[in-house]
C-alpha cells in the first residue's frame, strides 16, 4: 500500500540546535516533494520544493534532501529558534497532472529557549 | 495582494444537513484544491479544479461535490452530513498543473462541526 510516513512524536530541541525532521514514503514514484509549515488553527504555508533529481535545496537556514532510492526525504532547520515551533508537513506531487498533493501526519517541533 | 480567502471560519451543523464551503483564490491563480485535515492528520486532498473543470478527485464519497466558477473561486458541498465530516478544510490555490511550479498557497480553512 501506499504510505507517506513522518515522526508521530514532537520533536524537542533547545534552541540554537538543528532540528531534523523525516519523511519516508512507499510505493509513490513523485516528481517532487514539498514541506510546509503549519500553525495551530491556520493553513500550511509552503516553504520549500525538491525535485527528483535535486539531492539538496537550501533556503536561508532550511535545507531539505530528497533520496529516491532510500524513497526518504530530510528536513533541517539550523539555528533552530522559538519562532520555528510548529507542525511540519511533507507532501508529494504524485501527479504532475493535477498537482495532487498528499500529505503525511507532520511532526511537531518544539524549539524551547 | 489578498492571499487565499475562505468563508465562513467557523460552521456547526446538524447530522444529515447539507453544507457549501466558499473559497478565492490568489488574484491570478486559475486552479483551486480542496483538503479535508481531520485533528492530528495532514490534509487529504478532496478536489481540483483548473479552468473550471475537474482535473483530480481524492477517495471521498459522492455526498462530496465542488465547482469552480469563471472568477476562478469555488465551492465545496457536502450533503448528508455525518459525525465524521468534522474537520478543517483547507482550500489552496495555485497557477495550475504545468506552470512549472506546484506551489499551494492554503487559506485559514473551515473549521466544520457536525454534532
Amino acid at each position: 500500500s501506499q504510505k507517506i510516513e513522518q515522526n508521530s512524536e514532537a520533536l524537542n530541541i533547545q534552541e540554537g540546535k538543528t532540528a531534523t525532521l523525516t519523511c519516508n514514503y512507499t510505493n509513490y514514484s513523485p516528481a517532487y516533494l514539498q514541506w510546509y509549515r503549519q500553525d495551530p488553527g491556520r493553513g500550511p504555508v509552503f516553504l520549500l520544493l525538491i525535485r527528483e533529481n535535486e539531492k539538496e535545496k537550501r533556503k536561508e537556514r532550511l535545507k531539505v534532501t530528497f533520496d529516491t532510492t532510500l524513497k526518504q526525504s530530510l528536513f533541517h532547520i539550523t539555528a533552530s529558534q522559538p519562532a520555528d515551533s510548529a507542525t511540519y508537513l511533507c507532501a508529494l506531487v504524485v501527479s504532475s497532472n493535477t498537482g495532487k498533493l498528499i500529505f503525511g501526519q507532520g511532526t511537531t517541533l518544539q524549539v524551547k529557549p | 495582494d489578498a492571499g487565499v480567502t475562505q468563508s465562513p471560519t467557523h460552521l456547526i451543523k446538524t447530522r444529515g444537513q447539507h453544507v457549501t464551503l466558499r473559497c478565492s483564490p490568489i488574484s491570478g491563480h486559475k486552479s483551486v484544491s480542496w483538503y479535508q485535515q481531520v485533528l492530528g492528520q495532514g490534509p487529504q486532498f478532496i478536489f481540483q479544479y483548473y479552468e473550471k473543470e475537474e482535473r483530480g478527485r481524492g477517495n471521498f464519497p459522492d455526498r462530496f461535490s465542488a465547482r469552480q466558477f469563471p472568477n476562478y473561486s469555488s465551492e465545496l458541498n457536502v450533503n448528508a452530513l455525518l459525525l465524521g465530516d468534522s474537520a478543517l478544510y483547507l482550500c489552496a490555490s495555485s497557477l495550475g498543473p504545468g506552470q512549472g511550479t506546484y506551489e499551494q498557497y492554503f487559506g485559514p480553512g473551515t473549521r466544520l462541526t457536525v454534532t
